[in-house]
């Protein structure tokens, strides 16, 4: 069965520093996403993303955090000038269509920020 | 905004039924979902449900929809050791593309 996978599973980095997650969602899908858990929270949904732009974001992802598909199947989440609170899961998800469609989730890349 | 809860916590013995709870507030909730997260791992979408719809059947796994409460439920049938997990409900509208998700229930299935 088609997953997402991402990469890498944990990342660890200094505060300040740039990191760029990587995600290559299923591959006939068209939405894209990225979520966060911090440890012990609820996951909170970042971004969505469909035809090469942000469809809808949260308040949490600000001008630190950007996403883009640099090729036809990558999608990536960079956070910039990391901070000790970004410290979290993110997940990645695609889905076939938008929200009448289930989106499926990859395993994870854990971030520890130091 | 939107809230999604479930209880933290469940605990049963192998063999028995698992019934994980979950009530949410949009009103405007198109699709529920529920999905599974072992340890280490992703969420697993499980299965899901339109909100026209109170039961949805999926071998072991019975999901049941009371719109006006706004309540979700999760049976596991004959529930086994490996069905030991934290299980997520979520919910998602025609408003956009984002899932609300709930804290996650922990099942733990005793031998």
């Amino acid at each position: 069965e088609p997953e997402v996978t991402q990469t890498p599973s944990h990342q660890v980095t200094q505060m300040g520093q740039e990191v760029i997650l990587r995600c290559v969602p299923i591959s006939n899908h068209l939405y894209f996403y990225w979520y966060r858990q911090i440890l012990g929270q609820k996951v909170e949904f970042l971004v969505s993303f469909y035809n090469n732009e942000i469809s809808e974001k949260s308040e949490i992802f600000d001008d630190q955090f950007s996403v883009e598909r640099p090729d036809g199947s990558n999608f990536t989440l960079k956070i910039r000038s990391t901070k000790l609170e970004d410290s979290a899961m993110y997940f990645c998800a695609s889905s076939e269509q938008g929200s009448d469609q289930p989106q499926h989730f990859g395993d994870g890349t854990r971030l520890s920020i130091l | 905004g939107e809230d999604v809860e479930q209880s933290l916590f469940l605990s049963v013995r192998e063999g028995d039924s698992s019934v994980i709870n979950c009530t949410y507030t949009d009103s405007s909730s198109t699709y529920l979902y529920w999905y599974k997260q072992e340890p280490g791992a992703g969420l697993q979408l499980l299965t899901y449900i339109f909100s026209n719809m109170d039961m949805k059947q999926d071998q072991r796994l019975t999901v049941l929809l009371n719109k006006k409460d706004k309540h979700l439920s999760l049976r596991i049938a004959d529930t086994q050791t490996g069905d030991s997990a934290i299980y997520f409900c979520a919910e998602g509208n025609n408003a956009g593309n984002m899932l609300t998700f709930g804290g996650g229930t922990r099942l733990m299935v005793k031998p």
